[in-house]
């Protein structure tokens, strides 16, 4: 099945500065990445997502970009704010019937003010 | 207007004891899952099913079977609770697009403590 790595697992940034959180995934028939939030106590809740013919998306602060050939991806929020601070989850999602939407470790992202 | 629902939010309950989780949701979507969050928050996926058929079935003990009467309900029935199985329980759904998955939904979670 699918595998999707993360990391880092804890992230601090000042508030105004950028934030990196990085995935790779190993099964090449991935074809949907999808970044929730999830907020302590809450559930995960999407944010952004990228599919696989698309190399980067971007919506507000927050931009996504997809390396298919590398097989990662990675998440970036510039001018973080304390609000952004939550656990931060990728996910890979394979095309076809296996239907299965596999999730990275998630990273704490804090943002100090 | 709740889009997936669970029920219910707490459960506490002793070990050995049988319990179930209830899941609903009301987007119209093909797929649910189960996902267990442990206390390092990994979100562990536990079963997805489509239509009422089970598509995947992880590395479970055989005390979890989920059942799906229709495909806007998937229900987790636990046998024989033990400590280990205390944890966030999280049903979620999306909708399969020619083979390609769209944003999943997640219930509120059900949070589960054997004692």
């Amino acid at each position: 099945g699918e595998n999707v790595e993360q990391h880092p697992s804890t992230l601090s940034v000042q508030e105004g500065d950028s934030a990196v959180i990085k995935c790779t995934y190993s099964d090449s028939a991935s074809n949907y990445f999808p970044w929730y939030k999830q907020e302590l106590g809450k559930r995960p809740q999407l944010i952004i997502d990228i599919r696989s013919n698309v190399g980067e998306k971007k919506d507000q602060r927050i931009a996504v970009t997809l390396n298919k050939t590398a097989k990662h991806f990675s998440l970036h929020i510039t001018e973080t704010q304390p609000e952004d601070s939550a656990v931060y989850f990728c996910a890979a999602s394979i095309k076809g019937s296996a239907r299965q939407l596999t999730f990275g470790s998630g990273t704490q992202l804090t943002v100090l003010p | 207007d709740t889009a997936v629902s669970q029920t219910p939010k707490y459960l506490v309950t002793q070990m050995g004891n049988d319990k179930s989780i209830k899941c609903e949701q009301n987007l119209g979507h093909d797929t649910m899952y189960w996902y267990k969050q442990d206390s390092k928050k990994f979100l562990k996926i536990m079963f997805s099913y489509n239509n009422k058929e089970l598509i995947i079935n992880e590395t479970v003990p055989n005390r979890f079977s989920p059942k799906s009467p229709d495909k806007a309900h998937l229900n987790l029935h636990i046998n024989s609770l033990e400590l280990g199985d205390s944890a966030v329980y999280f049903c979620a759904s999306s909708q399969f697009l020619g083979g390609a998955g769209t944003e999943a939904f997640f219930g509120q979670g059900t949070r589960l403590t054997v004692v």
